[in-house]
């Protein structure tokens, strides 16, 4: 069964950093490239980032340009979001996903002072 | 990037009813579109993939149609438990900046 379990949400100061990661079991995680996707209160879903399977080819939203950073460990089945510089905009339930049939159920992140 | 429009943004429905949810694409998307329902606190759950195959485990009652620009996702007869916000997603093959729909609120009426 494909899982995908992520963990280090949590609350946050403004101008703060927070490290996410997402545990993948189920699959061959090296073959497969994967997504962060987040969900502000009461807001619809907003793809953040894509890695490849190699980690080589790298996309961001504008939204988080030159502020997050999406990384990958093969040999741990691991995903990562580094997020430096947090506004209060970035409060949201954080998802990390395979493809359309593979999501994890999410971490919140509350950046507030 | 490809911006989703979807419509209506509420639709209120009796129970038993069909239900057409509309999803338009500002340039094709081949079949890479996909359907979600989305529960209060709840992570998203995948409908409908590939524009019109059905994820594990999805009710009959559930379809897609479409391609290119254009999609639906009907509900034949709504129960219950389908009454909640849906969203439609594109993951063109090239670049993989994945968008949404704003969602649709299916309501009770």
């Amino acid at each position: 069964e494909v899982q995908l379990v992520e963990s280090g949400g949590g609350l946050v100061q403004p101008g703060g950093s927070l490290r996410l990661s997402c545990a993948a079991s189920g699959f061959t995680f090296s073959s497969y490239e994967m997504n962060w996707v987040r969900q502000a209160p009461g807001k619809g879903l907003e793809w953040v980032s894509y890695i490849s399977s190699s980690g080589s080819t790298i996309y961001y939203a504008d939204s988080v340009k030159g502020r997050f950073t999406i990384s990958r460990d093969n040999a741990k089945n691991s995903l990562y979001l580094q997020m430096n510089s947090l506004r209060a905009e970035d409060t949201a339930v954080y998802y990390c996903a395979r493809d359309p049939t593979a999501w994890g159920q999410g971490t919140l992140v509350t950046v507030s002072s | 990037e490809i911006v989703m429009t979807q419509s209506p943004a509420t639709l209120s429905v009796s129970p038993g009813e069909r239900a057409t949810l509309s999803c338009r694409a500002s340039q094709s998307v081949s079949s890479n579109l996909a359907w979600y329902q989305q529960k209060p606190g709840q992570a998203p759950r995948l409908l409908i993939y590939g524009a019109s195959t059905r994820a594990t485990g999805i009710p009959a009652r559930f379809s897609g149609s479409g391609s290119g620009t254009e999609f639906t996702l009907t509900i034949s007869s709504l129960q219950s438990e389908d009454f909640a916000v849906y969203y439609c997603q594109q993951y063109n093959n090239w670049p993989p900046l994945w968008t949404f729909g704003q969602g649709t609120k299916v309501e009770i009426k």
